[in-house]
């Protein structure tokens, strides 16, 4: 089936700093990638949607040049958590969507941890 | 707009007991609907997915889910709980266009009691 690989799993970096987080689809073509967040204890909240080749559309309240989403191929996209802040603490998962697969495929990369100290 | 409502952010059953978590769904059109784990510090297991075909859905580890148009409805089920199943349980809804992501609901956190 569909695969997903995001990484890196878990990372802490120092306030100040900034991270990237890349998802990779393995076996299909990813032509839309959906970025959400999640606090502990809390659900999913939708970040970005982008498709390849154009610029990411941004929930309200989701800051564009903080968060800074690059889906220039169709195997690849990334998020950059720039000057990063301990806020900014949270589990961040990408979600992508491809050609041939309809409504009905939706592949969960497995997340990542951030820390920021 | 889509929304999903989780009745209950935990439910506590004991091993062996019936579980039944809750989910009504919000949709001008008709959605597709998906229930997923999450287990502590990882990322989003399918469990199972609704799509406009049987309204019973089968799904991993003995879950089930059926869609129920009148309730606006799509309740979780399984029948013997087991430890492992302890985790959070999301569900979550998409129209059909395939163009718009996942909208979750909050989340119901399930303990399994020995």
């Amino acid at each position: 089936g569909a695969v997903v690989s995001q990484h890196p799993s878990w990372v802490i970096c120092k306030s100040g700093t900034s991270v990237k987080i890349e998802c990779r689809s393995l076996d299909f073509q990813a032509t839309t990638m959906f970025w959400y967040r999640q606090f502990p204890k809390q659900s999913l909240m939708l970040m970005a949607t982008s498709n390849e080749g154009s610029k990411a559309t941004y929930e309200q309240g989701v800051e564009k040049d903080k968060f800074l989403i690059n889906h220039a191929s169709l195997t690849l996209s990334t998020l950059t958590v720039t000057s990063a802040h301990p806020e900014d603490s949270s589990f961040y998962i990408c979600s992508a969507r491809g050609t041939g697969q309809g409504a009905k495929g939706y592949t969960f990369g497995s997340g990542t941890r951030l820390t920021v100290v | 707009a889509q929304s999903v409502t989780q009745l209950g952010s935990h439910v506590s059953v004991s091993e062996g007991a019936l579980v039944l978590l809750r989910c009504n769904y919000s949709s001008s059109v008709p959605p597709y609907l998906f229930w997923y784990v999450q287990y502590p510090n990882q990322g989003l297991q399918l469990l199972l997915k609704y799509t406009s075909a049987a309204t019973l859905v089968k799904g991993i580890n003995g879950f089930e889910a059926e869609f129920k148009k009148s309730e606006t409805s799509f309740h979780l089920t399984k029948p013997s709980a087991h430890m492992r199943d302890a985790a959070e349980y999301f569900c979550a809804v998409s129209d059909r266009s395939g163009n718009t992501p996942l909208v979750f609901g909050k989340g119901t956190r399930l303990s399994v009691i020995a």
